[in-house]
């Protein structure tokens, strides 16, 4: 079944690094893929997504593109501040039929914080 | 406003009580879900709902039974629950449950829920 792997966290950043969170997908044919971001004490919001091979998803200074020969759909962002401290997931929906069709797939989330 | 209210936002009860979660989209959307989050696991999906009909129960304990009146609405009824299920309960909607994998699921605040 579809399957999706982040690099495990915590990671911890200063104000205005770079940040890379790795994400690779298991999926048959042509998943969609999605960043969601969850604030402290919050639900889950959509960050950014792509729908196809080599969109590019941005949002709030996130980016994420769509690689099909990596599988795999890494989220950047140039300057992290402190309010971007929150926890990141990684999930795609898969379109190919099967028992994973249209279930939206989600790693197990990186725990990003951000010092001043 | 997400979309998705879930209410109440926090919840104690005992282990013999009965009490019920509610969640409510006014987004126009066919597929409802039902998700556990426990701290240091991964998103569990308990239920997914389309068109009003249950189409998937991930295997959970009975003392958990969701209800969907009609598209719009999802409750999670709750009885004799163990200290275990202690969890953040996320409740998500999407256009439906299948054919709209180019959509991302929409979720409410969740409701955290404490048994004791």
């Amino acid at each position: 079944g579809d399957s999706v792997t982040q690099m495990e966290g915590p990671v911890t950043l200063s104000e205005e690094a770079f940040l890379t969170i790795n994400c690779t997908y298991t999926a048959t044919g042509y998943p969609s893929l999605f960043w969601y971001v969850q604030y402290p004490g919050e639900g889950l919001q959509l960050l950014l997504k792509a729908t196809k091979a080599d969109d590019k998803g941005s949002n709030k200074g996130f980016e994420a593109t769509y690689r099909k020969e990596t599988t795999s759909f890494h989220l950047e962002k140039g300057s992290v501040q402190v309010s971007d401290s929150a926890v990141y997931f990684c999930a795609l929906r898969g379109n190919a039929g099967g028992t994973s069709y249209g279930k939206l797939t989600f790693g197990q989330g990186t725990i990003l914080t951000v010092h001043p | 406003e997400t979309g998705v209210t879930q209410t109440p936002r926090h919840l104690v009860m005992g282990m013999t009580n009965k009490k019920s979660l509610k969640c409510e989209q006014h987004l126009g959307h066919n597929a409802m879900y039902w998700y556990k989050q426990s701290a240091k696991k991964p998103l569990e999906l308990m239920f997914v709902y389309n068109f009003k009909e249950q189409t998937e129960n991930n295997s959970v304990p009975s003392r958990f039974s969701p209800e969907c009146p009609n598209s719009s609405h999802l409750f999670l009824h709750l009885h004799t629950l163990q200290p275990e299920d202690s969890a953040l309960y996320l409740c998500a909607s999407s256009q439906d449950a299948g054919v709209s994998a180019n959509y991302g699921y929409t979720f409410g605040s969740g409701t955290r829920l404490t048994v004791v």
